[in-house]
């Protein structure tokens, strides 16, 4: 089982439409969260921190249940620019802070 | 503007052939990261560095090098004995020295065998 699960979609809505991605983490030591979006053939770029509260930038949500261990990123009034795969990614405080991604999940947002 | 270079943007490899991927930091981040993306997967971390003269393997090491001479560099070697190098190479800093966050991303070298 990869310790980082995520749907690899795609996801294809139509602009406006809320999209919703979910993630699964299997290592309780798991710190600290985060999404990275990645545009294709690009590098990964930071979208978000996780936060067990919860938290929200513009139209972008994200959720964490340490519980659970799962992690989630809502998107609201999707955008053609959102068209992108996005990371979920956890992290653990062993000999340096290491990353560890999931595959990620595509969306394609149609006009 | 700070940032992380890495250099070339793409590179080919001739069989039995060693090559060297840069990487430079201007952040003043002590740890700097090394991943390979392979389509459809995950980065997959091959080394890692929290401070000069210092490195650890990470995930997939066998059939790769790399050296952390300075602060600001940290090349990667991808040596003959890596039968599949063929990936997109992503350099990675952050601050470091016990802080948990976020890494920040080269633009990444894409290379492939000849």
């Amino acid at each position: 089982r990869k310790e980082v699960e995520q749907d690899p979609g795609p996801f294809n809505v139509p602009e406006g439409a809320t999209v919703a991605f979910n993630c699964t983490y299997s290592n309780s030591a798991s710190q600290s969260f985060f999404w990275y979006r990645q545009d294709c053939r690009k590098e990964p770029k930071l979208l978000m921190s996780v936060y067990s509260s919860g938290n929200e930038d513009g139209r972008f949500t994200a959720q964490l249940n340490r519980a659970s261990q799962y992690i989630s990123l809502l998107i609201r009034d999707s955008k053609l620019s959102d068209s992108a795969t996005y990371l979920c990614v956890v992290e653990r405080m062993e000999y340096g802070n290491k990353l560890v991604f999931g595959a990620g999940t595509i969306l394609r947002v149609k006009s | 503007d700070g940032g992380i270079t890495q250099s070339p943007k793409y590179l080919f490899r001739k069989e039995g052939q060693n090559v060297t991927l840069s990487c430079e930091q201007n952040l003043n981040h002590d740890a700097m990261y090394w991943y390979r993306q392979d389509p459809g997967q995950g980065l997959r971390l091959i080394y890692y560095s929290q401070i000069v003269n210092d490195f650890q393997k990470g995930d997939i090491a066998e059939g790769y090098s790399v050296s952390r001479e300075k602060k600001e560099s940290f090349p990667l070697t991808v040596t003959s004995a890596q039968k599949n190098p063929t990936a997109f190479y992503l350099c990675a800093s952050s601050i470091g020295d016990g802080v948990l966050g976020p890494q920040h991303f080269g633009d990444g070298t894409r290379l492939s065998i000849l």
